[in-house]
């Protein structure tokens, strides 16, 4: 009974190193999603797959890439971190026309 | 610009009470109007709202829209102590964008 399974759940980074964040789901979900949760914020969406093999911006999509590497995994790398990218990260994933389904998400903190 | 705005940002009320919430939007090509409630990680969703003026129920918890005003409230009746959290709306525009508000804290108290 996984549902969306985020990897890993807590990093600690130095400004400049890389990371990959990983999602994976098991429903069989067309889409998949990635967002940021920022105190006062709300969840703002960095980039989001509507089917294997495509990706598209969404509100806040600088300093991040995604890969969505098969059905299942959808992937957000930091190519060099930034104390700005400090946040709560979620993935979520969908089918169509129906409500997005989230991980636990990553606690992402950069020095 | 698209917004999605909700009040009050946060709301302590006893067991018992019956709590609104508010959402207001402000975004193009609008699909679904979606609630959802936060507690310690991820968001759980609670409703899923297309048409103006047909409620949605859950138990305690009942939700309505209204496309001509661009807004939507939240009713949680006889509230309890597990209705604490953060309850977040989202508008689902097309070409799969979504738009959160920032969330309305809800502390019941018992």
């Amino acid at each position: 009974n996984a549902g969306v399974t985020q990897t890993p759940k807590f990093q600690v980074l130095k400004t400049g190193q890389s990371m990959t964040l990983q999602c994976a789901q098991d429903m069989n979900h067309n889409s998949m999603y990635w967002y940021r949760q920022d105190p006062g914020m709300g969840l703002r969406l960095i980039y989001y797959s509507a089917s294997e093999g495509t990706t598209d911006k969404g509100e806040v999509p600088n300093g991040y890439n995604v890969s969505r590497l098969n059905k299942r995994e959808f992937s957000l790398r930091l190519e060099s971190a930034a104390p700005s990218q400090t946040s709560v990260y979620f993935c979520a994933s969908s089918a169509s026309r129906v409500s997005q389904h989230f991980g636990d998400g990553t606690r992402l903190s950069i020095l | 610009e698209d917004k999605v705005v909700q009040s009050p940002l946060s709301l302590v009320v006893h067991e018992g009470d019956t709590v609104t919430l508010n959402c207001s939007y402000e975004v193009t090509n609008f699909r679904s109007l979606l609630w959802y409630k936060q507690e310690k990680k991820a968001p759980t969703f609670l409703f899923m709202l297309t048409s103006s003026g047909i409620e949605k129920k859950s138990g305690r918890l009942s939700s309505i829209l209204d496309k001509k005003e661009l807004f939507s409230i939240l009713n949680i009746t006889a509230t309890q102590t597990g209705d604490s959290a953060v309850y977040l709306c989202a508008v689902e525009a097309t070409g799969n964008q979504f738009y959160f508000g920032t969330g309305t804290s809800l502390t019941v108290i018992p």
